[in-house]
């Protein structure tokens, strides 16, 4: 099967420093990773879709000075809040999807908990 | 109309009924269809695709009506296991992105 890993899984930091996430995909080549966000009670929302190589595409409302995305390799893609607020706490959540065909499933990470103090 | 809706639930179902949940999608063009199943504070984790065809897997089915722009997801035999939260997960072939749902809770009771 797919593996993809996230770290760390929990993160507890004060107001105003940055916090870094890795996703990985461990077993295959991931062209295309994503990066959700997911508040208590609420659906899954799309943060930005991230190409390995070139820069990421961020939804609407999603600042990308905030939210800085690197997707250097195909196995590797970072999220980084910058300048973290208490209302950027959050369940943040990668997938990743294996290079090939753009409707293919995607295979997500366990997840990053950021509590923002 | 929302590009996908489902039924939020929850849906409190004794053990071994079989329960069932629609998702509809708004886009006719949409590629690709799953559920997913999300267990509280984990990720969604991939249950099964949805073809054109129908497809089975044990005590799951998960049907396609294009017609009618809406998936199904039928679970038989309920074990207590199977609460969680069930998401709809629509590729819409627009700009290569997906679209999930807010999700059906569903509880078994024993």
């Amino acid at each position: 099967g797919a593996v993809v890993s996230q770290h760390p899984s929990w993160v507890i930091c004060k107001s105003g420093t940055s916090v870094k996430i890795e996703c990985r995909s461990l077993d295959f080549q991931a062209t295309t990773m994503f990066w959700y966000r997911q508040f208590p009670k609420q659906s899954l929302m799309l943060m930005a879709t991230s190409n390995e190589g070139s820069k990421a595409t961020y939804e609407q409302g999603v600042e990308k000075d905030k939210f800085l995305i690197n997707h250097a390799s195909l196995t590797l893609s970072t999220l980084t809040v910058t300048s973290a607020h208490p209302e950027d706490s959050s369940f943040y959540i990668c997938s990743a999807r294996r290079s090939g065909s753009p409707y293919e499933t995607q295979y997500f990470g366990p997840g990053t908990r950021l509590l923002v103090l | 109309r929302k590009e996908v809706e489902q039924d939020p639930g929850p849906f409190n179902v004794p053990e071994g009924a079989t329960v069932a949940f629609n998702c509809t999608y708004s886009n006719s063009a949409s590629q690709s269809f799953f559920w997913y199943r999300q267990d509280c504070r984990k990720e969604p984790k991939l249950l099964m695709s949805v073809y054109s065809s129908g497809n089975e897997d044990g005590r799951f089915t998960a049907q396609l009506n294009r017609a009618s722009q809406y998936i199904s997801l039928l679970i038989r035999d309920s074990k207590l296991s199977d609460s969680a939260t069930y998401l709809c997960v629509v590729n819409t072939g627009r700009d290569d992105k997906i679209i999930f749902g807010k999700g059906t809770r569903l509880h078994i009771l024993p």
